[in-house]
């Protein structure tokens, strides 16, 4: 693979279940990113990962959890789906450690609908 | 607040010129990028300025003005395949990406 891969591509889920979004990349980037898109509304950070073993929160992260095990994957967690978190999610890198402005490159997201 | 202004959509005609408007108010700046975003895929990555003036890539250009909070993607000879939104991002004093909601642009024949 090349790049940054995200699984599942959609999924339909029911409120109150939990669900984990997965993120891989093999650039061997430092920092890593969760968004989420909203019709109308810029990219909203969620929760980033300046270096591995390391997470900080972003503007949006209250129903979400993150963990950076290695530099390769951040899975990003909804404990308990509500509807509200409907959206499209996508994971970005960069080779950076925060403190710098280097460039986000971004997987091919994932589609969440919360019924 | 932080607040990033683009326009919600624009429309040109293949062949032509477009500029797309981008205003911003922050806390702190250190640099501004644009993003290109196909409809059901992924942002990627167009320019970055962090000095006034205009950078040339090709058939796009930025220009970015940090006194006046304002920055602008120019596109050039126009193509169908430049029918995509445009994201705006500014970083902030944090080193957090600050998003304007996109610029969608219709090319038209």
């Amino acid at each position: 693979i090349a790049g940054i891969t995200q699984a599942p591509t959609s999924q339909i889920l029911a409120a109150g279940r939990r669900m984990t979004l997965r993120c891989t990349q093999d650039m061997r980037h430092n920092a890593m990113y969760w968004y989420r898109q909203d019709l109308g509304l810029g990219l909203r950070l969620i929760h980033y990962s300046n270096t591995a073993g390391t997470t900080g929160k972003g503007e949006v992260p209250d129903g979400y959890s993150v963990s950076r095990a290695n530099t390769d994957d951040f899975p990003l967690t909804l404990a308990s789906a509500v509807p509200s978190q409907t959206s499209v999610y996508f994971c970005a890198s960069s080779d950076s450690e925060g403190g710098t402005t280097d460039t986000q490159y971004f997987g091919p997201g994932t589609r969440l609908t919360v019924l | 607040g932080q607040n990033i202004d683009q326009p919600t959509e624009m429309t040109a005609t293949e062949g032509a010129i477009v500029q797309i408007n981008c205003t911003y108010q922050t806390s702190g700046f250190n640099g501004l990028f644009w993003y290109q975003q196909h409809a059901g895929e992924a942002p990627t990555f167009l320019s970055y300025n962090v000095l006034d003036g205009l950078e040339e890539k090709g058939r796009f250009s930025s220009f970015l003005s940090r006194s006046k909070g304002y920055s602008y993607l120019l596109l050039k000879e126009l193509q169908m395949k430049d029918s995509a939104s445009y994201l705006c991002a500014v970083v902030d004093s944090n080193y957090q990406l600050i998003w304007g909601a996109g610029t969608k642009l219709i090319i038209k024949p």
